[in-house]
């Protein structure tokens, strides 16, 4: 079983329609998540993080997250042609200055906003 | 403010020779990290410096090493180079005491081995 598991896609969405990405991880002392963007090409470009149980809003970005089920969502309302991109789901596991920063990814759901 | 920069952008090596990757974080932060990323994948931790030691490891071989410099920058260095170390490398960095912010990437080295 992999670490963080997404749906690798292509992930279709109408211009103008929520976006609903789905992420799974298996170890349960994961702390924190974040949620990447990476176009074609590029770098990850950081978009959301969340470290509490419940619903992070950021824009047309929302990202969930329930411990209890190992499960972190993100949401993007109203998708434009510019948000097509691979999403990264990304969890850490410690809080300390030494374990911190040891992100697990998953290997990325592509989403594609037709127009 | 200049992010993260990596050099060199590309870098095309022969098996077994030896490569060096570099690395200059984002002005005020301490803290980076080396990921590879191979193609249709998500990046794989190799490991993170701080305070010019490896506080953390991933599962990769003793080939791949690394150091930190005083000034923070950071350098990646892969031994014995094998067709399957082709794959982007990515340093990112932070703040330590930064527990809010994620990582800020640079925008990578692309590795081919042939």
């Amino acid at each position: 079983q992999k670490e963080v598991e997404q749906n690798s896609g292509p992930l279709s969405v109408p211009e103008g329609a929520i976006a609903s990405l789905n992420c799974t991880y298996s170890d349960r002392g994961s702390q924190s998540f974040f949620w990447y963007r990476q176009y074609s090409g590029k770098s990850p470009e950081l978009i959301m993080f969340i470290y509490s149980n419940g619903d992070k809003e950021d824009g047309r970005f929302t990202a969930q997250l329930n411990k209890a089920s190992q499960y972190v969502s993100l949401l993007i309302r109203d998708s434009q042609p510019s948000d097509s991109a691979t999403y990264l789901c990304a969890v850490n596991r410690g809080m300390t200055t030494d374990s911190w920063g040891k992100l697990q990814f998953g290997a990325g759901t592509q989403v594609v906003v037709t127009p | 403010d200049a992010g993260v920069t990596q050099s060199p952008t590309h870098l095309i090596k022969t098996r077994g020779q030896q490569v060096t990757l570099r690395c200059s974080p984002k002005s005020g932060h301490d803290t980076v990290s080396w990921y590879q990323q191979a193609l249709g994948q998500g990046p794989q931790f190799i490991f993170q410096y701080y305070e010019e030691e490896e506080r953390q490891r991933g599962n990769f071989p003793d080939r791949f090493s690394g150091h930190q410099f005083p000034n923070y920058s950071s350098e990646l260095n892969v031994n014995a180079l094998l067709l399957g170390d082709s794959a982007l490398y990515l340093c990112a960095s932070r703040l330590a005491q930064d527990r809010v912010h994620g990582y800020t990437f640079g925008s990578g080295t692309r590795l081919t081995v042939v």
